[in-house]
């Protein structure tokens, strides 16, 4: 069985700050992919950016990137220089590689202050 | 630049209603799956296919809904009938399943749906 637990409900972060929202996962596959998505106000779900298991390097998209533990199990979307337009629900959500779905976390509302 | 669609985006109807909504995935994506959001089970999945075919529609009520994909540019999703408790955000969303675990979902905007 695979599991996804976010445990930050909310997050509040100033503007042009950088901001941590925490994912921790649970597989026996060894090929799996982790993925983050955003869900602003409007309601559509954005795919924002994906590790896969045996990448070497952290992923990197933009202001976003990927702060990947293997051991702890855990991949952690860091969002540099935070802007207003980032105020939304952010989803971690893992793939293994013998199935297609996606499992969701339960999500965590970021808030960005000025 | 390409993305799912689904229709209606919207949709109010009384309780013992039938609800239809449709989903067009992305040209080229052989995998499609509905998932439902709701406040309280934040998303679950409903049902999936690949190439067509139905591999998982365990997470669905049988009693009441149904999936389907008539050809590789439709899917379906009804509810027959409807209840106060299916009122819920439904997602479709498309995707190349033969690339394993490091290929995305892409996500419609979502049907808003909400029975009285």
């Amino acid at each position: 069985a695979q599991k996804i637990t976010q445990t930050q409900p909310g997050m509040f972060v100033q503007e042009k700050e950088a901001v941590t929202l925490d994912c921790t996962y649970d597989t026996s596959d060894p090929s799996y992919g982790l993925f983050w998505y955003k869900q602003p106000s409007s309601g559509e779900m954005i795919f924002l950016i994906y590790q896969g298991s045996y990448d070497q390097q952290n992923a990197t998209e933009g202001r976003y990137s990927l702060n990947f533990q293997k051991a702890r199990k855990s991949a952690n979307l860091v969002i540099s220089a935070s802007q207003l337009g980032d105020s939304a629900m952010y989803f971690c959500a893992l793939k293994t590689g013998t199935a297609s779905k996606l499992t969701f976390g339960t999500g965590t509302r970021l808030q960005v202050t000025l | 630049d390409a993305r799912v669609t689904q229709t209606p985006r919207h949709k109010v109807t009384e309780m013992g209603q039938e609800v239809t909504m449709r989903c067009q995935p992305i040209l080229g994506h052989n995998t499609v799956f509905w998932y439902r959001q709701t406040m309280m089970q934040g998303l679950e999945l409903l049902a999936y296919f690949r190439n067509r075919a139905p591999l998982d529609d365990s997470g669905m009520p049988k009693d009441r809904f149904s999936a389907e994909m008539p050809d590789a540019t439709l899917a379906t999703l009804k509810i027959q009938p409807s209840e106060p408790r299916d009122s819920a955000v439904y997602f479709c969303a498309s995707g190349l399943g033969d690339r394993g675990a490091n290929s995305p979902l892409h996500f419609g905007n979502g049907t808003r749906l909400t029975v009285t």
